[in-house]
């Protein structure tokens, strides 16, 4: 059974550019979580997606933004680069309607921006 | 909000002691509590879950669950260098999960 999948693995951009992050969930996931992990931070989260629908949102701008396709994958935008973008964005999935399951994370998109 | 708090760490132990990892969690819906690995430079991975009070043991960790404090915590038995790592509490409510921001463990040789 594949995992979760995230590309591309690295990335370097250039502030004021826009990036796109993939993310492609475990078959039968349709709930698909974005994190934001810097030293410090811990995981900060971005949004979640279930059924082709942003069902949860954390606190951050509006230059980051997502969607989900109708094969649950997801993607995640963040447009407008700055400097403190640079981050590991994990991506999560898990199943719906069981207490003991758990979130099954991506390796991860390390983004720097220069 | 819904917060976890984990201790930052960093937390040392030497080789075959037991390092005890706390987290404490606001939302008292919680349903059912995680316990995640995270090497550095790699994503998280899972160690444990538990949903009842009490004890899970699961080798050389055991999960501990009190709901009434609010309270969850991970020991780590015969601890060895390779259990070096960030270990993350993670608490789902609904379809939500919430995770603290991690304690930093070095196990000394």
């Amino acid at each position: 059974k594949a995992g979760v999948t995230q590309t591309p693995r690295y990335l370097i951009k250039t502030r004021g550019q826009q990036v796109t992050l993939s993310c492609s969930p475990i078959s039968g996931h349709r709930s698909v979580s974005w994190y934001q992990q810097t030293p410090g931070q811990g995981l900060q989260f971005l949004f979640e997606y279930f059924s082709e629908t942003q069902r949860n949102k954390g606190n951050f701008p509006g230059r980051f933004s997502g969607r989900q396709f109708s094969n649950s994958r997801s993607e995640m935008n963040v447009s407008t680069l700055e400097l403190g973008d640079s981050a590991l964005y994990l991506c999560a999935s898990s199943l719906e309607g069981t207490r003991n399951t758990e979130a099954f994370f991506g390796q991860g998109t390390r983004l720097t921006v220069v | 909000q819904k917060e976890v708090e984990q201790n930052s760490g960093p937390l040392s132990v030497p080789e075959g002691a037991i390092a005890s990892l706390n987290c404490t969690y606001s939302d008292r819906g919680s349903q059912s509590f995680f316990w995640y690995r995270q090497y550095s430079g790699k994503s998280p991975e899972l160690i444990m879950f538990i949903y009842s009070n009490g004890d899970k043991e699961d080798g050389r960790f055991t999960a501990q669950l009190n709901k009434a404090s609010q309270y969850v915590s991970l020991l780590i038995r015969d601890s060895q260098p390779s259990d070096s790592a960030t270990y993350l509490c993670a608490v789902r409510a609904g379809n939500q999960f919430y995770f603290g921001t991690g304690t930093s463990l070095t196990v000394i040789p």
